[in-house]
């Protein structure tokens, strides 16, 4: 069976501020994916981010980057600088590649995160 | 860019109330899903689409039914709505049923069941 915890429910910083959301995640599998989302007040999921298992490399986009370490099976999610449009709950995602998973995904708790001017 | 609508953003219902949540997706995705939302349990799959009249229960499928008779819609029925079912809900789609394939969410729909 599949896991996801973040481990962090809440999280609140002033603008600026650079703020990492934990994603540890449990499979045996050996290939998988993992996402990150993000769900603003709105209430719609936008997709962030996708790294299958074989790719340990780190991704920046602007003021996002991303941790992935197979080691401690944790994608971490860093936000530099962060702004008040950050305000969202953050959503970490494992996906396994067996025939019977027909592309569902195993969704961490999420974290929110309050960006205060 | 990928579209999800669903029917209402906000529905409010009586207990025993039969309910039904639509969702439509415009892009030709094969999969669709339905998930509930609630505070500190993150999202929870209620039923899954992997194809036209294809269905496949989740993890909390107790309590409800889905209709999937074309490609772009997928319906969530309560049969008979109870308050323990007072949550937003969202649909899904994902173009294949490949792990790779990224999820589409539509906007949700609170519902209150009273």
């Amino acid at each position: 069976a599949q896991k996801v915890t973040q481990a962090q429910t809440e999280i609140s910083v002033v603008e600026k501020e650079d703020v990492t959301l934990d994603c540890v995640y449990e499979t045996r599998d050996t290939t998988y994916y993992l996402f990150w989302y993000k769900q603003p007040p709105s209430g719609e999921l936008v997709f962030l981010i996708r790294r299958n298992s074989f790719d340990e490399q780190n991704e920046i986009s602007g003021r996002y980057s991303w941790n992935f370490q197979k080691s401690t099976s944790s994608f971490n999610f860093t936000i530099t600088a962060s702004q008040v449009v950050d305000s969202a709950v953050y959503f970490c995602a494992l996906s396994v590649d067996y025939n019977t998973n027909a592309g569902k995904s195993t969704f961490g708790d999420g974290t929110t995160l309050t960006v205060k001017p | 860019d990928v579209k999800v609508t669903q029917s209402s953003r906000y529905l409010v219902k009586r207990t025993g109330e039969k309910v039904f949540l639509e969702c439509v997706q415009d892009m030709d995705h094969e999969n669709m899903f339905w998930y509930r939302q609630d505070p500190g349990l993150g999202l929870r799959l209620i039923y899954f689409s992997y194809d036209v009249k294809m269905k496949e229960k989740g993890d909390i499928p107790e309590g409800y039914s889905v209709s999937r008779e074309k490609k772009e819609r997928f319906s969530l029925i309560l049969e008979s709505a109870s308050t323990n079912q007072t949550s937003m809900y969202l649909c899904a789609s994902s173009l294949t049923g490949e792990s790779a394939d990224t999820q589409y969410f539509g906007p949700g729909t609170r519902l209150t069941v009273l």
